[in-house]
């Protein structure tokens, strides 16, 4: 069955550096596009970050752009987000989430990684 | 950029039909999806282009979407409807989500 497993989530200071892992299985990993979505503590969903199969497309929210970085390695069906100057506001549970096709919906999600920045 | 608009919350009683909104400027023109999300856990895709089920998904739970509005119907609500709801669509290369509305069944 589908899984997607996040990790790397912590606890950091304000100008900090993270990366998370989202390690997939279950599916054919170059079929889906994957993106990062994240939801602080009490509030909605938002979404961080988007990747083709292949690597070809990237989209960031604005709120991120210039600070995050996706990337993705095929071989090993693995995702990553690098998150550089993290700012109070960026604390929130990321999950990765896969879509078969570009527009279409989000079918399978992780369980989340929680990621808390204090000043 | 796109804005969505959800209500804060619904209340529906028990064995009732709860509809929930997702308001957005033509966002007929679109194709909208619908997650559910209980409490600790992550979301779960409901429904899937305005109106298809994912395989697991009652047919108590519908979707349709006109003109401003996109709806999600919960038919014979039950306890275990209770749960946050999201609308999302792709507005050129942003994916938007709407603020999300709390379903309560009394």
């Amino acid at each position: 069955q589908v899984q997607l497993v996040e990790s790397g989530g912590d606890s950091v200071k304000t100008g900090g550096s993270l990366r998370l892992s989202c390690a997939a299985s279950g599916f054919t990993f170059t079929d889906y596009n994957i993106c990062w979505i994240r939801q602080a503590p009490g509030r909605g969903l938002e979404w961080v970050s988007y990747i083709s199969p292949y690597g070809s497309i990237i989209y960031y929210a604005d709120s991120v752009k210039g600070r995050f970085t996706i990337s993705r390695d095929n071989a090993k069906n693995s995702l990553s987000l690098q998150m550089n100057s993290l700012r109070v506001e960026d604390t929130a549970v990321y999950y990765c989430a896969i879509e078969k096709t570009s527009g279409s919906s989000f079918d399978y999600w992780g369980q989340g990684t929680l990621v808390t920045v204090t000043s | 950029s796109y804005d969505l608009t959800q209500p804060l919350s619904v209340s529906v009683a028990l064995g009732q039909t709860a509809r929930i909104t997702c308001g957005g400027n033509n966002i007929g023109n679109k194709n909208v999806h619908w997650y559910q999300q209980k409490a600790g856990l992550a979301p779960v895709l409901v429904i899937y282009m305005d109106k298809g089920r994912p395989s697991g998904i009652p047919d108590r739970i519908s979707g349709s979407n006109s003109g401003n509005t996109a709806t999600l119907t919960i038919s014979r609500a039950q306890a275990g409807d209770e749960a946050d709801y999201y609308c999302q669509v792709w507005d050129s290369s942003t994916v938007v989500f709407g603020g999300g509305t709390k379903l309560t069944v009394l």
